[in-house]
């Protein structure tokens, strides 16, 4: 069965704090994805991956970055945490080569609360 | 750049009926694909169903269709027969052949409790 596994459900962290979100995929899935999901905003692209090292911006990357050292890991890292990043997390993962059709998978969520 | 609109934030719906929620789409590409997702209070995201553009006709798969009207630019999602486990969040969301094409560009979702 395919799994996207988000390393944490629950997180409650204080303002200024690093935060790391880990997933890791077992499906050999070329992208991975971070999208951010809020009440009322739907689900927000943070960054993405297509490869191993590589990353690019999606809609709301301000505030985060992210790591890819390995094809299965993808990690979103908040610096400096602050209050505006309370949110669920939801990372993602699809294949390459469908470019138009493939669905993409998703983790469980990761729900960060920032005080 | 591409936009989902769901203009439902909630919807009633009782068991065994049936219920359409909307969806309407911008963009230029020519070629996309159209998705619906199905969010549970649990929070993981299902995949549903999906549409591509130059697909003759409209995507089923069991109880869910995708009434797919291209020149208006809606990719509304129908359930048949609701059952109380359909109860939860649904997204749309639509992938383009510009740019980067892997990512997925969501709605903000329509929140669908089915009744007794």
């Amino acid at each position: 069965d395919v799994k996207v596994t988000q390393s944490s459900r629950y997180l409650v962290k204080r303002t200024g704090e690093k935060v790391f979100l880990e997933c890791v995929q077992d499906m050999d899935h070329e992208n991975m994805f971070w999208y951010r999901q809020d009440p009322g905003l739907g689900l927000r692209l943070i960054y993405f991956s297509y490869d191993v090292k590589m990353k690019e911006k999606g809609d709301i990357p301000e505030g985060y970055s992210v790591s890819r050292e390995k094809k299965e890991r993808f990690s979103l890292i908040l610096e400096s945490a602050s209050t505006n990043q309370t949110s669920m997390y939801l990372c993602a993962s699809s294949l390459a080569g469908k470019l138009i059709t493939g669905e993409l998978f998703f983790g469980e969520g990761s729900r960060l609360t920032v005080l | 750049a591409q936009k989902i609109t769901q203009t439902q934030p909630g919807m009633f719906v009782q068991e065994k009926e049936a219920v359409t929620l909307d969806c309407t789409y911008d963009t230029s590409d020519q070629s996309y694909g159209l998705f619906w997702y199905k969010q549970p209070s649990s929070g993981e995201m299902i995949f549903l169903i999906y549409q591509g553009s130059y697909d003759e006709q409209n995507a089923t798969e069991g109880r869910y269709s995708l009434n797919f009207q291209k020149a208006r630019k809606s990719a509304n999602l129908v359930i048949s027969a609701s059952q109380l486990g359909d109860s939860a969040m649904y997204f749309c969301a639509m992938r383009g052949h510009t740019g980067t094409a892997s990512k997925l560009t969501f709605g903000t979702g329509t929140r669908l409790q089915v009744t007794l």
